[in-house]
């Protein structure tokens, strides 16, 4: 059984298209991410939610507009696709956040790679 | 900003020498975690080591974690063709429940 899945693998795409990429968990997490993997293997985080509330948000453009309809599901939809966005975007999740000794371990879905052309 | 460096960016070393990887960071943590990423798949945890720990096993991994010199390290013993992938510490940072990943270190180990 998959733990953290996201749809599609692949993406391709024309620049100034909107597209979306969806994320479950199964694992009964209160916590999803998503981050942006370049092409340097550079990885960053972009939102977090806990309980269906956004709780992090990094210096993202807006067009890129994440939204969790419940728990175990985090969506990531992207407005007027750019060259730049071209990126491997993953999910995770998390069974809590803030926890008094830090970060928690996080658990990642197998990417969805973008390319926009 | 990026928190964590790894260090060496790619390593390459024969199956069953030891792989040695290193991550230097810069503010202060509450914790540090190991991840591997085999090409074309998503991370997968190894190992977390909190602030107050030194060191840390598991199977043939030994993490190391000096706050003073606020670097960290990553060995693999007995390496296997398996183990190849890239290597990348995150921090968890004071009062953040968020991970700053660094750059990874990619290992190859050949047969």
């Amino acid at each position: 059984d998959t733990a953290v899945s996201q749809t599609p693998k692949y993406l391709v795409t024309q620049m100034g298209n909107d597209k979306s990429i969806k994320c479950e968990q199964n694992l009964g997490h209160d916590t999803m991410y998503w981050y942006k993997q370049d092409s340097k293997k550079f990885l960053k985080i972009m939102f977090s939610y806990n309980n269906k509330e956004l709780i992090i948000n990094e210096t993202v453009p807006n067009r890129f507009s994440p939204k969790s309809p419940d728990k175990a599901h985090l969506n990531l939809h992207i407005n007027s696709l750019e060259l730049g966005d071209s990126a491997v975007y993953f999910c995770a999740s998390s069974q809590d956040w803030g926890l008094a000794g830090g970060a928690d371990t996080q658990y990642f879905g197998p990417g969805t790679r973008l390319t926009v052309l | 900003s990026q928190q964590g460096e790894e260090d060496p960016q790619a390593l390459s070393i024969q199956e069953g020498e030891n792989a040695t990887m290193n991550c230097s960071y810069k503010t202060s943590i509450n914790n540090l975690q190991w991840y591997r990423q085999n090409s074309g798949r998503g991370l997968v945890h190894l190992i977390l080591i909190r602030s107050n720990e030194r060191e840390k096993h598991s199977g043939r991994l030994r993490v190391t974690l000096d706050t003073s010199k606020k670097s960290s390290s990553l060995l693999i013993t007995a390496s296997r063709a398996a183990d190849t992938a890239s290597y990348f510490c995150a921090t968890g940072l004071g009062g953040s429940e968020k991970l700053v990943f660094g750059k990874g270190t990619k290992l190859t180990v050949n047969p």
